[in-house]
């Protein structure tokens, strides 16, 4: 079935650059997601990338997307205190499958920015 | 700001009890969803509503009853619940969902249910 992976923590010190990798196993999926929740928050949807884009830019975030080996990255320039949160990767696989149309997840990032 | 609507956002309720959560979305979208999230761990999903109609139902003990009175509000009715279903209950909907859909889900921040 879909899998998506994540590490699991990342600690950056204030002004550096993050980056939080993630890998999938559908190859169906066409949308590729990052999500960030807050302590107490929902899910806030940062960004996503298009399978036959091999980057996007948004401000501080770029994502990278290696389609050939299944790997998707989120990096955050410039890194804030207020990016510490966790962030989710997701795919939704489009055809195929039992989780056809549904969100698979990964485990989540816990990103710690130290001041 | 979130664009989805959850109400309340906290809730402690007894086993027998009856409580409602409630979730409103003024995009124009007409697929909505219903998750379970633990702390620390992914969001799970529970029910799927696509043009007002249930679509998916993930195995989800009856004591979980959803009901969605029309393309802007989602409900979902608690009766009987054990300890182990505290948690987040995260809302989210989309333009569209199903087979070749990619749309992406936007997400309320959640209620916060305590089961005593």
């Amino acid at each position: 079935g879909e899998d998506v992976e994540q590490s699991l923590f990342l600690s950056v010190r204030e002004g550096d650059s993050s980056v939080i990798n993630c890998t999938y196993t559908d190859s169906s999926s066409t949308y590729l997601y990052w999500y960030k929740q807050e302590p107490g928050a929902g899910l806030q949807l940062l960004t996503y990338i298009f399978s036959n884009m091999d980057m996007k830019q948004d401000q501080r975030l770029t994502v990278l997307l290696n389609k050939k080996d299944k790997h998707l990255s989120l990096r955050i320039a410039d890194t804030q205190t207020g990016d510490s949160a966790i962030y989710f990767c997701a795919e939704i696989p489009a055809y195929g499958s039992s989780n056809t149309g549904k969100l698979i997840f990964g485990q989540g990032t816990t990103l710690q920015v130290k001041p | 700001d979130t664009e989805v609507t959850q109400t309340p956002k906290h809730l402690v309720m007894g086993m027998t009890n009856k409580k409602s959560l409630k979730c409103e979305q003024h995009m124009g979208h007409r697929a909505m969803y219903w998750y379970k999230q633990k702390a620390k761990k992914p969001p799970e999903l529970m029910f799927v509503y696509s043009y007002e109609k249930l679509s998916i139902n993930e195995s989800v003990p009856s004591r979980f009853s959803p009901e969605c009175p029309n393309s802007s509000l989602l409900n979902l009715h608690l009766h009987a619940l054990q300890p182990e279903d505290s948690a987040l209950y995260l809302c989210a909907s989309s333009q569209v969902s199903g087979e070749y859909s990619n749309q992406p889900q936007h997400f309320g921040d959640g209620t916060r249910l305590s089961i005593l």
